[in-house]
Protein backbone atom coordinates (compact mmCIF):
# COMPACT_ATOMS: atom_id res chain seq x y z
CA UNK A 1 0.00 0.00 0.00
CA UNK A 2 1.63 3.20 -0.96
CA UNK A 3 3.15 5.30 2.32
CA UNK A 4 3.79 8.39 2.63
CA UNK A 5 7.18 8.87 3.94
CA UNK A 6 8.84 10.95 6.48
CA UNK A 7 12.61 12.26 7.52
CA UNK A 8 13.90 11.93 10.17
CA UNK A 9 11.77 10.32 12.83
CA UNK A 10 13.26 11.67 16.04
CA UNK A 11 15.42 15.45 15.71
CA UNK A 12 16.87 17.03 18.17
CA UNK A 13 17.89 21.08 17.48
CA UNK A 14 19.09 23.78 19.92
CA UNK A 15 16.99 26.15 20.34
CA UNK A 16 17.32 29.20 17.93
CA UNK A 17 18.45 26.84 14.90
CA UNK A 18 16.54 26.11 12.00
CA UNK A 19 15.17 22.71 10.97
CA UNK A 20 13.61 21.16 7.75
CA UNK A 21 11.30 18.36 7.83
CA UNK A 22 10.92 15.86 4.79
CA UNK A 23 7.99 14.51 3.18
CA UNK A 24 7.18 12.50 0.49
CA UNK A 25 3.83 12.12 -0.37
CA UNK A 26 1.93 9.21 -2.30
CA UNK A 27 2.78 10.14 -6.32
CA UNK A 28 -0.49 10.28 -7.42
CA UNK A 29 -2.06 12.71 -4.40
CA UNK A 30 -2.35 16.48 -4.89
CA UNK A 31 -2.79 17.86 -1.89
CA UNK A 32 -0.79 18.03 1.27
CA UNK A 33 -0.65 19.00 4.42
CA UNK A 34 1.17 19.62 8.17
CA UNK A 35 -0.09 19.26 11.05
CA UNK A 36 1.45 18.73 14.77
CA UNK A 37 0.75 17.21 17.95
CA UNK A 38 2.14 19.08 21.03
CA UNK A 39 3.32 16.03 23.44
CA UNK A 40 -0.49 14.63 25.28
CA UNK A 41 -2.85 17.44 23.11
CA UNK A 42 -4.48 17.24 19.96
CA UNK A 43 -3.61 17.14 16.15
CA UNK A 44 -3.46 20.62 15.22
CA UNK A 45 -3.46 21.68 11.59
CA UNK A 46 -0.86 23.46 10.29
CA UNK A 47 -0.99 23.77 6.47
CA UNK A 48 -2.25 23.00 3.00
CA UNK A 49 -0.53 23.14 0.08
CA UNK A 50 -2.07 22.60 -3.79
CA UNK A 51 -0.90 23.58 -7.11
CA UNK A 52 2.61 24.87 -5.77
CA UNK A 53 1.20 27.10 -3.04
CA UNK A 54 -0.28 27.15 -0.14
CA UNK A 55 -4.13 27.12 0.09
CA UNK A 56 -4.68 27.54 3.62
CA UNK A 57 -3.03 28.14 6.95
CA UNK A 58 -3.50 28.28 10.50
CA UNK A 59 -3.06 30.67 13.33
CA UNK A 60 -0.05 29.00 14.47
CA UNK A 61 1.62 28.72 10.61
CA UNK A 62 2.97 31.97 11.14
CA UNK A 63 6.36 33.89 9.39
CA UNK A 64 8.43 31.45 11.32
CA UNK A 65 7.24 28.45 9.11
CA UNK A 66 7.36 27.73 5.63
CA UNK A 67 6.60 24.81 3.54
CA UNK A 68 8.39 23.94 0.19
CA UNK A 69 7.56 21.39 -3.06
CA UNK A 70 10.88 21.58 -3.98
CA UNK A 71 11.16 18.95 -6.78
CA UNK A 72 8.47 16.59 -7.99
CA UNK A 73 8.32 14.41 -5.11
CA UNK A 74 9.47 16.11 -1.64
CA UNK A 75 7.64 18.43 0.64
CA UNK A 76 9.17 20.22 3.07
CA UNK A 77 8.58 22.09 6.44
CA UNK A 78 10.99 24.59 7.36
CA UNK A 79 10.94 26.03 11.05
CA UNK A 80 12.76 28.94 11.38
CA UNK A 81 14.27 30.07 15.22
CA UNK A 82 12.98 26.82 16.93
CA UNK A 83 11.47 27.88 20.25
CA UNK A 84 11.40 25.51 23.10
CA UNK A 85 7.57 25.36 22.69
CA UNK A 86 8.15 24.10 19.07
CA UNK A 87 8.63 20.54 20.50
CA UNK A 88 5.83 18.60 19.34
CA UNK A 89 5.24 15.42 16.23
CA UNK A 90 4.78 16.65 13.09
CA UNK A 91 2.60 14.56 10.94
CA UNK A 92 2.62 14.99 6.88
CA UNK A 93 -0.38 13.93 4.94
CA UNK A 94 -1.63 14.03 1.42
CA UNK A 95 -4.50 13.07 -0.32
CA UNK A 96 -6.58 12.86 -3.93
CA UNK A 97 -8.71 15.45 -5.49
CA UNK A 98 -11.63 14.02 -3.44
CA UNK A 99 -11.86 16.46 -0.82
CA UNK A 100 -14.50 14.72 1.99
CA UNK A 101 -12.11 11.28 1.97
CA UNK A 102 -9.70 11.34 4.25
CA UNK A 103 -5.88 11.33 4.34
CA UNK A 104 -2.78 9.34 4.35
CA UNK A 105 -0.72 10.65 7.44
CA UNK A 106 3.03 9.69 7.54
CA UNK A 107 4.78 8.07 10.44
CA UNK A 108 5.64 11.53 11.84
CA UNK A 109 9.23 13.64 12.77
CA UNK A 110 9.56 13.84 16.90
CA UNK A 111 10.87 17.42 17.26
CA UNK A 112 12.53 18.00 20.63
CA UNK A 113 14.07 21.62 20.71
CA UNK A 114 16.70 21.55 23.30
CA UNK B 1 -16.74 26.78 13.12
CA UNK B 2 -16.23 22.92 13.07
CA UNK B 3 -15.65 21.43 16.32
CA UNK B 4 -15.22 17.78 17.53
CA UNK B 5 -15.78 16.29 21.09
CA UNK B 6 -14.58 13.15 22.59
CA UNK B 7 -15.59 13.14 26.27
CA UNK B 8 -13.70 10.13 27.38
CA UNK B 9 -9.82 10.62 28.07
CA UNK B 10 -9.65 7.34 29.26
CA UNK B 11 -11.28 3.90 28.69
CA UNK B 12 -10.57 0.47 29.43
CA UNK B 13 -11.83 -3.18 28.09
CA UNK B 14 -12.04 -6.39 28.76
CA UNK B 15 -10.23 -8.25 25.80
CA UNK B 16 -12.81 -9.91 23.38
CA UNK B 17 -15.25 -7.64 24.18
CA UNK B 18 -16.55 -4.59 22.49
CA UNK B 19 -16.21 -1.21 23.35
CA UNK B 20 -17.76 2.20 22.04
CA UNK B 21 -15.79 5.42 22.09
CA UNK B 22 -17.71 8.55 22.07
CA UNK B 23 -17.27 11.56 19.57
CA UNK B 24 -20.49 14.21 18.74
CA UNK B 25 -19.20 16.80 16.05
CA UNK B 26 -20.45 20.80 15.41
CA UNK B 27 -20.66 22.08 11.90
CA UNK B 28 -23.63 24.14 10.03
CA UNK B 29 -21.65 22.46 6.57
CA UNK B 30 -24.64 19.98 5.29
CA UNK B 31 -21.38 18.02 3.41
CA UNK B 32 -18.64 16.88 5.35
CA UNK B 33 -16.86 13.40 6.52
CA UNK B 34 -15.80 11.71 10.13
CA UNK B 35 -12.61 9.50 10.23
CA UNK B 36 -10.92 7.94 13.23
CA UNK B 37 -7.70 7.60 13.46
CA UNK B 38 -5.53 4.97 15.80
CA UNK B 39 -2.47 5.92 17.69
CA UNK B 40 -0.52 3.59 18.68
CA UNK B 41 2.36 4.52 21.29
CA UNK B 42 4.75 4.84 18.55
CA UNK B 43 2.63 7.81 17.00
CA UNK B 44 1.77 7.25 13.95
CA UNK B 45 -1.64 8.18 12.73
CA UNK B 46 -3.36 4.91 11.74
CA UNK B 47 -6.76 5.47 9.60
CA UNK B 48 -9.23 2.87 10.68
CA UNK B 49 -12.98 3.86 9.59
CA UNK B 50 -14.75 6.80 7.04
CA UNK B 51 -18.31 8.13 6.95
CA UNK B 52 -19.71 10.91 4.90
CA UNK B 53 -22.41 12.71 5.89
CA UNK B 54 -25.15 11.47 3.00
CA UNK B 55 -23.82 8.44 3.83
CA UNK B 56 -27.16 6.63 4.78
CA UNK B 57 -25.24 2.66 5.97
CA UNK B 58 -23.03 2.78 9.02
CA UNK B 59 -19.80 2.52 7.67
CA UNK B 60 -17.82 -0.80 8.88
CA UNK B 61 -14.69 -1.54 8.52
CA UNK B 62 -13.20 -5.30 9.75
CA UNK B 63 -13.90 -5.35 13.64
CA UNK B 64 -14.64 -1.56 13.34
CA UNK B 65 -18.14 0.17 12.90
CA UNK B 66 -19.26 3.63 13.40
CA UNK B 67 -22.49 4.31 14.87
CA UNK B 68 -23.19 7.37 12.85
CA UNK B 69 -26.58 9.33 14.07
CA UNK B 70 -26.88 12.53 12.32
CA UNK B 71 -29.35 14.15 14.19
CA UNK B 72 -27.59 13.84 17.21
CA UNK B 73 -24.40 14.70 15.49
CA UNK B 74 -22.61 12.00 17.09
CA UNK B 75 -20.53 9.02 15.31
CA UNK B 76 -19.12 6.86 18.01
CA UNK B 77 -16.27 4.05 17.22
CA UNK B 78 -17.41 0.39 17.88
CA UNK B 79 -14.96 -1.96 18.08
CA UNK B 80 -15.33 -5.38 18.76
CA UNK B 81 -14.16 -8.19 20.12
CA UNK B 82 -11.26 -6.30 21.61
CA UNK B 83 -7.44 -7.43 21.41
CA UNK B 84 -4.21 -6.48 23.16
CA UNK B 85 -2.83 -4.70 20.14
CA UNK B 86 -6.14 -2.25 20.02
CA UNK B 87 -4.51 -0.52 23.29
CA UNK B 88 -3.98 2.93 21.66
CA UNK B 89 -5.10 6.63 21.66
CA UNK B 90 -8.38 7.21 19.28
CA UNK B 91 -9.19 10.27 17.62
CA UNK B 92 -12.27 11.65 15.74
CA UNK B 93 -11.99 13.79 13.26
CA UNK B 94 -14.35 15.58 11.07
CA UNK B 95 -13.08 17.20 7.30
CA UNK B 96 -15.49 20.09 6.01
CA UNK B 97 -16.93 20.48 2.02
CA UNK B 98 -13.56 22.74 1.50
CA UNK B 99 -11.32 19.80 2.19
CA UNK B 100 -8.14 21.87 3.25
CA UNK B 101 -8.12 20.63 6.88
CA UNK B 102 -9.19 17.69 9.36
CA UNK B 103 -10.70 18.92 12.80
CA UNK B 104 -9.68 16.23 15.65
CA UNK B 105 -10.65 15.91 18.68
CA UNK B 106 -8.46 15.29 21.79
CA UNK B 107 -8.79 11.51 21.70
CA UNK B 108 -9.72 8.90 23.56
CA UNK B 109 -6.95 6.05 25.13
CA UNK B 110 -7.93 2.72 25.22
CA UNK B 111 -6.48 0.04 27.16
CA UNK B 112 -7.88 -3.48 26.55
CA UNK B 113 -6.76 -5.71 29.70
CA UNK B 114 -6.32 -9.21 28.66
Amino acid sequence: EPEVTQTPSHQVTQMGQEVILRCVPISNHLYFYWYRQILGQKVEFLVSFYNNEISEKSEIFDDQFSVERPDGSNFTLKIRSTKLEDSAMYFCASSELGRLYGYTFGSGTRLTVV
Amino acid sequence: AQKITQTQPGMFVQEKEAVTLDCTYDTSDQSYGLFWYKQPSSGEMIFLIYQGSYDEQNATEGRYSLNFQKARKSANLVISASQLGDSAMYFCAMRDVTGNQFYFGTGTSLTVIP
